[in-house]
C-alpha cells in the first residue's frame, strides 16, 4: 500500500522558536494534502489543506500566520509552527491523496508529536 | 456542516467474543464515503474499513464488517472474534466532498483475555 512519511516523529523546542515538520508521500504523487491536530485523549481534528503549487486552506480558527504550509512538490508538504508557544504542544498528523486510487484514497502518516517547553 | 457521532467513549469485549461499536451521522449529501479507523498506541491511523455511500451491500474486511443504514444515518463497525490486538481508539469518519475527513470522539476498545 501507499506509504506516507513524517519527519520528525518527536520534536521538543523552546517556547518562541520554530518548528519544521515534513510529510512525504513516499510512492504515490499527492496534490493535496491534510494537516490534523490531535490533543491527548480527543479526536483528530483538520488544521488545514494543502494543495501543491496553491495557498493552502485554513479551517476556521487556525491561525495561518502561526501554522505555515507549502505544498511546492507533489510529494512533499510542510508545516512550520512559528513563534511556538506550550498549548501548541500536540500530536500533527498529515495525511496525502492518492488520486491515482477510484477512490482518492487517503493515507496518513505516523504522525509527530511536538512538545514546546 | 457534516457531523460525526459517537456515543461510546469505551467499549469492552471479551476474547473471541462479538462486539458492535456505533457510529452516527448527519449530511445533507447523497453520496460520500464513511469509514472506521483504528489508532493504536503507535497513534498511526490503520484503515479498518471503507463504504460508499452509493452501495446498499454492507461492507466486509475479513473479521470487520459494517452495518450501513444511509436512511437513519447509522453506521457502526462490527468486530468479530475478537483479538487482543484489536485493542485501540477506534474512530468512525465521513469524508468530505473537499477530501478532508470529519471524525467522531471516538471508542476505546479493551479486549479482555
Amino acid at each position: 500500500g501507499a506509504v506516507v512519511s513524517q519527519h520528525p516523529s518527536w520534536v521538543i523546542c523552546k517556547s518562541g522558536t520554530s518548528v519544521k515538520i515534513e510529510c512525504r508521500s513516499l510512492d504515490f504523487q499527492a496534490t493535496t494534502m491534510f494537516w490534523y491536530r490531535q490533543f491527548p485523549k480527543q479526536s483528530l481534528m483538520l488544521m488545514a489543506t494543502s494543495n501543491e503549487g496553491s495557498k493552502a486552506t485554513y479551517e476556521q480558527g487556525v491561525e495561518k500566520d502561526k501554522f505555515l504550509i507549502n505544498h511546492a512538490s507533489l510529494t512533499l508538504s510542510t508545516l512550520t509552527v512559528t513563534s511556538a508557544h506550550p498549548e501548541d504542544s500536540s500530536f500533527y498528523i498529515c495525511s496525502a491523496r492518492d488520486f491515482g486510487t477510484s477512490s482518492y484514497e487517503q493515507y496518513f502518516g505516523p504522525g509527530t508529536r511536538l512538545t514546546v517547553t | 456542516a457534516q457531523t460525526v457521532t459517537q456515543s461510546q467513549p469505551e467499549m469492552s469485549v471479551q476474547e473471541a467474543e462479538t462486539v458492535t461499536l456505533s457510529c452516527t451521522y448527519d449530511t445533507s449529501e447523497s453520496d460520500y464515503y464513511l469509514f472506521w479507523y483504528k489508532q493504536p498506541p503507535s497513534r498511526q491511523m490503520i484503515l479498518v474499513i471503507r463504504q460508499e455511500a452509493y452501495k446498499q451491500q454492507n461492507a466486509t474486511e475479513n473479521r470487520f464488517s459494517v452495518n450501513f443504514q444511509k436512511a437513519a444515518k447509522s453506521f457502526s463497525l462490527k468486530i468479530s472474534d475478537s483479538q487482543l490486538g484489536d485493542a485501540a481508539m477506534y474512530f468512525c469518519a465521513y469524508r468530505r466532498e473537499e477530501g478532508n475527513l470529519i471524525f467522531g470522539k471516538g471508542t476505546k476498545l479493551s479486549v479482555k483475555p
